[in-house]
């Protein structure tokens, strides 16, 4: 079974703060995406990548940054953490090779205060 | 009985009864879909997929119907049972354009014991 795991389940962080939230994927999964999801408007995308290295913007990339040095490593930062990026956090990964299905993490549910 | 709505948040069925949950997509390229289950406190769960060749695939006590006349999408799901209370929401993409998927707010059904 394809897993994709997000290393933090809740996190807190203050107004201001840089943030990290980290994914890793075990199947070698070309594709790499964070989405966050809100009350009412469903999953957002907000940046994803096809290969290391490289990264594309989604729908609501403002106020965030990506990082993928490895294939199956996909980092989502927050340089100035605001309380309008409390949310929860999804990450997902899909291969080419596997009509492109979404694969899922967990995902982290941040509180900026 | 069965409980059919039209983009409705809530849904609430008897145990044993078939469900049906809508969904209405918005792009008419869209040429994938997928239906996803995620439980509280989770990441979204991929359930059943079905390109746009198609206008119905079955999985087991699940079945997805595409009409693509009026783009509407539904899941059904057969002989509901309490462990199938979750929020579920559809997935649209136009495949080979880059793999980004559009969500909808998704459906909370709730199964009465």
């Amino acid at each position: 079974d394809v897993k994709v795991t997000q290393s933090s389940r809740y996190l807190v962080k203050r107004t201001g703060e840089k943030v990290f939230l980290e994914c890793v994927q075990d199947m070698d999964h070309e594709n790499m995406f964070w989405y966050r999801q809100d009350p009412g408007l469903g999953l957002r995308l907000i940046y994803f990548s096809y290969d290391v290295k490289m990264k594309e913007k989604g729908d609501i990339p403002e106020g965030y940054s990506v990082s993928r040095e490895k294939k199956e490593r996909f980092s989502l930062i927050l340089e100035s953490a605001s309380t309008n990026q409390t949310s929860m956090y999804l990450c997902a990964s899909s291969s080419v090779l596997d009509n492109e299905k979404l694969f899922f993490g967990s995902g982290t549910q941040l509180s900026v205060l | 009985g069965e409980s059919v709505g039209l983009h409705l948040p809530t849904l609430s069925v008897q145990e044993g009864d078939n469900s049906i949950i809508n969904c209405a997509y918005s792009n008419s390229a869209s040429d994938y879909f997928i239906w996803y289950k995620q439980e509280s406190g989770k990441g979204p769960q991929f359930i059943i997929d079905i390109r746009s060749n198609m206008d119905k695939r079955q999985g087991q006590r699940v079945t997805v119907l595409l009409n693509k006349t009026v783009k509407h999408l539904s899941l059904q799901i057969a002989a509901t049972q309490p462990g199938d209370s979750a929020v579920y929401f559809c997935a649209e993409s136009v495949m080979n354009t880059g793999n980004q998927f559009y969500f909808g707010t998704g459906t909370s059904l709730t199964v009465i014991p």
